[in-house]
């Protein structure tokens, strides 16, 4: 079964600094698909960016972009010029290419700081 | 475009009652998931529903069942409810064919059992 690791609980950034979020998985398929989903205390899931596994080159959305080391079963979200609409929990979550379902890490939930 | 509907947003039930929470797609969606997200954990996927079928089932009892209409909107049911199933159930859609297996989320429905 995969399984999807989030092993930063809660994170906190300076307004406009830069921060990276942390996700590892396990899977034995060649063909997934990666994601980071943030929810903010309204609680709708947001779908912040996502990357094709068999995609090198790492996957860019405005100020949010990946590191996906497909070796290591690595998966960052890195947030540039952090804002306070930042501030929300964040989701690593995976899909492979024939179960569509998502299976979720348990979240890093990020202060931004004004 | 309406994204995902969800109805209720809030219910409170008693122990040993049964429970029908509803989902509308976005518009051009066919696929429809339900996830049961415990509070401070991520999202488990409980099932998927494709052309009015169960495509997909995660770990969960026979408890929990559904059912998708041809309009493609979905119902999620759960019979004797106990004091654990109280979480946030979300529903998500998808479009049978995509190239990068994503979902979109609804606000949820807070399910509270007492």
């Amino acid at each position: 079964a995969q399984t999807v690791t989030q092993s930063q609980p809660e994170m906190s950034v300076q307004e406009a600094e830069t921060v990276t979020l942390s996700c590892t998985y396990d899977t034995s398929e060649s063909d997934y698909y990666l994601f980071w989903y943030k929810q903010p205390p309204s609680r709708q899931m947001i779908l912040v960016i996502r990357q094709e596994a068999y995609k090198q080159q790492n996957a860019t959305e405005n100020r949010f972009s990946v590191n996906f080391q497909k070796a290591a079963k690595s998966f960052s979200l890195k947030i540039s010029d952090s804002q306070l609409g930042d501030a929300a929990m964040y989701f690593c979550a995976y899909s492979s290419g024939s179960a569509r379902q998502l299976t979720f890490g348990s979240g890093t939930q990020l202060t931004v700081l004004p | 475009d309406a994204g995902v509907t969800q109805s209720p947003t809030h219910l409170i039930k008693t122990r040993g009652q049964q429970v029908t929470l509803r989902c509308s797609p976005k518009s051009g969606h066919d696929t429809v998931s339900w996830y049961q997200q415990a509070l401070g954990q991520g999202p488990q996927f409980i099932f998927q529903y494709y052309e009015e079928e169960e495509r997909q089932r995660g770990n969960f009892p026979d408890r929990f069942s559904g059912h998708q209409f041809p309009n493609y909107s979905s119902e999620l049911n759960v019979n004797a409810l106990w004091l654990g199933d109280s979480a946030l159930y979300l529903c998500a859609s998808s479009p049978a064919i995509s190239s990068y297996n994503e979902q979109f989320f609804g606000p949820g429905t807070r399910l509270t059992v007492l």
